[in-house]
């Protein structure tokens, strides 16, 4: 079974929106990453979030982590075309350091 | 340098052949991933390595097989191909505690399509 679970599955909006994205999970983290794919690539590492930490940003992205509802949330503002891609959390679990396991993803398109 | 480099990267087998996909790194990071993806159903962990000499199962491991005999080098072994292998492989490098700070953010290939008929 997979760790995490991305929240929509699908997400279209126009550009200049802000597209936002939730991962839920099940077991206690070390840390929470996001990942992007562009169709057909492999992943681009985006953002790592550790588990003492409760918000992160970078750029147009701001993540959040609530380890209580195990659970965060990737915020895209001022969506751009090129930010048409997959998104996907993975999570490392405290009593599995060296794996990574991943979400289903959440598919995003940017119109402009 | 070219970073994380997956070859083959497309592949067509027919039930019960074997194939092995390679995976090579330049970076010198500790731990290697492979991962299977599958429409709908994300990234399916199949095995890793956490140094040179040693593997793991993930998630999904059976059906596969995987040596890590140097530490830039990661193999991922099919012996008897089935339908339900047909996916997209990727490959994904990580630094370990050795390597300093760990972010533990993972480098990924650029993934091998292989289609068993």
């Amino acid at each position: 079974s997979q760790q995490g679970e991305e929240d929509p599955q699908a997400l279209s909006i126009q550009e200049g929106e802000n597209a936002t994205m939730n991962c839920s999970y099940k077991t206690s983290i070390n840390n929470l990453q996001w990942y992007r794919q562009n169709s057909g690539r492999g992943l681009v590492h985006l953002i790592l979030i550790r588990s003492n930490e409760r918000e992160k940003h970078s750029g147009r992205l701001r993540v959040t982590l609530d380890t209580s509802k195990k659970s965060s949330s990737l915020l895209i503002t001022a969506s751009r075309a090129a930010d048409t891609a997959s998104y996907f959390c993975a999570t490392v679990p405290t009593d599995s350091w060296g794996k990574l396991q991943f979400g289903a993803g959440t598919q995003v398109v940017v119109t402009p | 340098n070219a970073g994380v480099t997956q070859t083959p990267k497309f592949r067509v087998l027919k039930t019960g052949q074997s194939m092995t996909l390679l995976c090579a790194q330049d970076m010198n990071h500790e731990y290697m991933y492979w991962y299977r993806q599958d429409p709908g159903m994300g990234l399916r962990l199949i095995h890793y390595s956490v140094g040179e000499g040693t593997t793991a199962k993930g998630e999904v491991p059976d059906g596969y097989n995987v040596s890590r005999l140097k530490k830039q080098n990661f193999l991922l072994g099919l012996e008897s191909a089935a339908p339900s292998q047909t996916s997209v492989y990727f490959c994904a490098t990580r630094r370990g505690p050795s390597g300093g700070q760990n972010t533990g953010e993972l480098f990924f290939g650029e993934g091998s399509r292989l289609t068993v008929l």
